[in-house]
């Protein structure tokens, strides 16, 4: 089965910083284009960063560009997205998504950002 | 404001047909292929549809989708009160070298 699990999320104060994770399991991690995606409370989905098959190239919205990196570990499976400099409009549940088809999501982690 | 526009709301009645619309460019819906997610209250968006009209595992054949240049639709036949849900559709954008998605609509079984 075709799995994405996401973790690492939590309550970090203005300023801080976080490394969230997502583990894939169920095809070929290293076949695929990953991203993630994100949905603050009562609002729509806004992507955040993608990052191709190997890992060498990335992409970021502008709201997080500079802020945030995403990487990956093929031989582990996992993506994850480091977040520095983090503010309150960065809470959101963050959601790990593979790429091509057919897509898989996770059931996403919160990240809340507040004193 | 979302790159792909949608109506914020759809209904219908349960056995009904609707249709959900999602308005792109050519920098998106225009070169590259539409997916689909359902957002029941309370969960996480689940995939739809991809590649414009492909069912993700699971997904009843009641479930459709469709593109035609830069516009793109689902829609949904034999309307059931556990399709109400946020609908969002998304695309990647050659533009903005990320992925795009639409405000989300949601549908009411009435």
């Amino acid at each position: 089965e075709v799995q994405v699990v996401e973790s690492g999320g939590g309550l970090i104060q203005p300023g801080g910083s976080l490394r969230i994770s997502c583990a894939a399991s169920g095809f070929t991690f290293s076949g695929y284009w990953m991203h993630w995606a994100r949905q603050a409370p009562g609002k729509g989905l806004v992507w955040v960063s993608s990052i191709n098959n190997d890992g060498s190239r990335a992409t970021y919205a502008d709201s997080v560009k500079g802020r945030f990196t995403i990487s990956r570990d093929n031989a582990k499976n996992t993506l994850y997205l480091q977040m520095n400099s983090l503010r309150a409009e960065d809470t959101a549940v963050y959601f790990c998504a593979k790429g091509g088809g057919p897509p898989a999501w996770g059931q996403g982690t919160m990240v809340t950002v507040s004193p | 404001q979302s790159v792909l526009t949608q109506p914020p709301s759809a209904s219908g009645t349960p056995g009904q047909r609707v249709t959900i619309s999602c308005s792109g460019s050519s920098s998106n819906i225009g070169r590259h292929t539409v997916d689909w997610y359902q957002q029941p209250p309370g969960t996480a968006p689940k995939p739809l549809m991809y590649g414009n009209n492909q069912r993700s595992s699971g997904v009843p054949d009641r479930f459709s989708g469709s593109k035609s240049g830069t516009s793109a639709s689902l829609a949904i036949s034999g309307l059931q009160s556990e399709d109400e849900a946020d609908y969002y559709c998304g695309a990647w954008d050659d533009n903005l070298n990320g992925w795009v998605f639409g405000g989300g609509t949601t549908l009411t079984v009435l």
